[in-house]
């Protein structure tokens, strides 16, 4: 079976960092771009981050530019966030998705959650 | 950036009934291969996202032939033929042709 598994998620104090993870298995990890994507309460689906399959295209998010930073290693089968300078604003569910361009975002993790407050 | 909209932003539905989702972007998402870029996710209570179409009208594997989805350009619409009360979530559809996805705020549909 095709999956995601995130973790890493938690309670942090605005300023903080956190970094989470995404384990992929059942499916060639290297053959695939991916997305994080948040929920965030009360707004909706934000796309954050998009990483390609040799890490050689990587794009954000404008209001996490310069924060976050998303990598990948394919020998381990794992991405990852590293989210410096958290704010309130960036308390969400994060999921990370496959992304083929022409098929969507077709394998989804359960998410982590992220909570920003002092 | 693309910025998209939806309406309804909320949906009450009865079993059985049809049921339809607009969704409008601020740009043409129609790419010179001829496709339209425009994906649509529900995110049932309690779960995570879910890909229902792709490429504007392609079914994801799975999804039951209920669902359907068309328009070109700027303007799409998700069609759910008989509603079940399984349908119940948000409904989101999503920009896939530039290179920063931007997804619509939304349609809650419930029962």
């Amino acid at each position: 079976e095709e999956q995601l598994e995130e973790s890493g998620g938690g309670l942090v104090k605005p300023g903080g960092s956190l970094r989470l993870s995404c384990a992929a298995s059942g499916f060639i990890f290297i053959s695939y771009s991916v997305n994080w994507v948040r929920l965030v309460p009360g707004k909706g689906l934000e796309w954050v981050a998009f990483i390609s399959p040799n890490s050689d295209h990587i794009y954000y998010a404008d209001s996490v530019k310069g924060r976050f930073t998303v990598s990948r290693d394919n020998a381990k089968k794992s991405l990852y966030l590293q989210m410096n300078s958290l704010r309130a604003e960036d308390t969400a569910v994060y999921y990370c998705a496959r992304h083929s361009r022409d098929e969507g975002m077709d394998v989804w993790g359960q998410g982590t959650t992220v909570t920003v407050s002092s | 950036d693309i910025v998209m909209t939806q309406s309804p932003l909320s949906l009450s539905v009865t079993p059985g009934e049809p049921a339809s989702i607009s969704c409008r972007s601020s740009q043409s998402l129609l790419h010179t291969n001829g496709y339209n870029y425009l994906d649509w996710y529900v995110q049932r209570p309690g779960q995570s996202p879910q890909l229902l179409i792709s490429l504007a009208s392609n079914r994801a594997s799975g999804v039951p032939d209920r669902f359907s989805g068309g328009g070109s350009g700027t303007d799409f619409t998700l069609k759910i033929s008989r509603v079940e009360a399984g349908d119940v979530g948000i409904y989101y559809c999503m920009q896939a042709l530039h290179t920063l996805p931007t997804f619509g705020p939304g349609t809650r549909v419930d029962i």
